[in-house]
């Protein structure tokens, strides 16, 4: 079974360029988690959807960054403009709803983006 | 105060010794608590889960909970040196959030 996509792996751009991730989740999980990830620190949730519905975005920058899951599978995270502060890792996470306590996040590989 | 709080290491043992890797968490209504390896470069790895109080064993892995103290810990048994890789704490509360620590960097020396 096919893990957690995401693309690209890499990214670098200009600061003040826009910059868009893909993630495509795990068959069967309607639960998607975007995730900021800096140096040396762990993941911190940008925003979770549960079928199409974003039902945690408390901690999305909203002036810069925007999501979208259409149909509720697939899934785009935006950032129109990029600053410097926002070179990180981006990852992907899924997991089956309704599991309450053992509901197990996977992730994906990541997209490291470089602002310059 | 950190909700999630681990020791950033780095913590060197030698192969074969036990590794024992430590978490405290402020949110006394957390349900579930994860334990991720991340290697250089790449994504967390599940290696563990734990509910109830106790000890959790899987293979050389064993994930200890006690409620009470607020403390989660990792136990490897027979360290190798592919399990140098940064550990992740995470633990989920009464917002279903899964808020992570900052990771506790092992270094297996042979």
């Amino acid at each position: 079974e096919a893990g957690v996509v995401q693309s690209p792996r890499y990214k670098i751009i200009e600061k003040k360029q826009p910059v868009a991730f893909w993630c495509n989740p795990i068959s069967g999980h309607n639960t998607l988690y975007w995730y900021l990830q800096n140096l040396g620190q762990g993941p911190e949730l940008l925003i979770r959807y549960e079928n199409e519905e974003a039902v945690d975005d408390s901690q999305l920058p909203k002036d810069r960054f925007s999501a979208e899951r259409l149909k509720g599978v697939d899934s785009t995270l935006k950032i129109q403009p990029a600053e410097l502060g926002d070179s990180a890792v981006y990852l992907c996470a899924s997991s089956l709803a309704g599991q309450g306590a053992q509901n197990i996040q996977y992730f994906g590989a990541g997209t490291r983006l470089s602002v310059l | 105060q950190k909700e999630v709080e681990q020791n950033s290491g780095p913590l060197s043992v030698p192969e074969g010794a036990i590794a024992s890797l430590n978490c405290t968490y402020s949110d006394r209504g957390s349900q579930s608590f994860f334990w991720y390896r991340q290697y250089s470069g790449k994504s967390p790895e599940l290696i563990m889960f734990i509910y109830s109080n106790g000890d959790k064993e899987d293979g050389r892995f064993t994930a200890q909970l006690n409620k009470a103290s607020q403390y989660v810990s990792l136990l490897i048994r027979d360290s190798q040196p592919s399990d140098s890789a940064t550990y992740l704490c995470a633990v989920r509360g009464g917002t279903d959030k899964l808020i992570f620590g900052t990771g506790t960097r092992l270094q297996v020396f042979p």
